[in-house]
């Protein structure tokens, strides 16, 4: 069936450290990846999205790249910021027209320490 | 911009007492979901509608109700509340199958 996964739950850096967040998913066709971005007390929001296989969408300094070989969608910014710290999850979307669901991952809490 | 407000942002309710959580949008969007988050599962799917007048089961649907009256009105209903159903809930809206959700600011529910 159709599934995201993220197994890093927790991420602390510095302010100016590179950040990688991994994000593998496996599904039919072609669907379109997202990552959301939650930041404390409030609903999350879309940080990126691309709807093109082999694409690059990139936001705010993150970038990630829908690569249908590996089946990835990692997240990526190059230099972290103390107000970046939130919880990301990386959402795939259908891939069929007549279905619904997108599929959350369990997210990434990231934390930028000062 | 797209707006989804949800009331009430946060209630605490006695266990086998009915609870009903509401969720309005003004973007025009054919679709509504409820999602419910706790630490560790990330968010969970309860209930869905793509038209008005009808609602469909997501992954968690044991416990809840759903209603859309509306195209700008999607509930949630907890007919008998329990201590597990202790979680912060959000609503979302999208304009089409797979396409950018747009959230809530989500609805803290204790259960007592």
């Amino acid at each position: 069936g159709n599934s995201v996964t993220q197994m890093q739950g927790q991420v602390t850096l510095s302010e100016e450290e590179f950040l990688f967040i991994n994000c593998t998913y496996s599904t039919t066709g072609y669907p379109t990846l997202f990552w959301y971005v939650q930041y404390p007390g409030e609903g999350p929001q879309l940080l990126l999205k691309v709807t093109t296989a082999n694409n690059k969408g990139s936001s705010r300094g993150f970038e990630a790249t829908y690569d249908k070989g590996t089946t990835s969608f990692h997240l990526q910014k190059a230099s972290v910021q103390e107000s970046d710290s939130a919880v990301y999850y990386c959402v795939l979307g259908p891939a069929d027209t007549n279905a619904y669901k997108v599929i959350f991952g369990k997210g990434t809490h990231l934390h930028v320490l000062p | 911009e797209a707006a989804v407000t949800q009331s009430p942002r946060s209630k605490v309710a006695v266990t086998g007492g009915k609870v009903t959580l509401s969720c309005h949008q003004t973007n025009n969007h054919d679709y509504m979901y409820w999602y419910r988050q706790d630490t560790g599962h990330g968010l969970r799917l309860i209930h869905y509608s793509y038209v008005a007048d009808s609602t469909e089961k997501g992954d968690i649907p044991d416990g809840y109700k759903a209603s859309r009256p509306s195209q700008e009105n999607f509930s949630l209903i907890l007919e008998l509340a329990s201590l597990s159903q202790t979680a912060v809930y959000f609503c979302a809206s999208s304009g089409s199958s797979g396409n950018t959700l747009y959230f809530g600011e989500g609805s803290r529910l204790i259960v007592v």
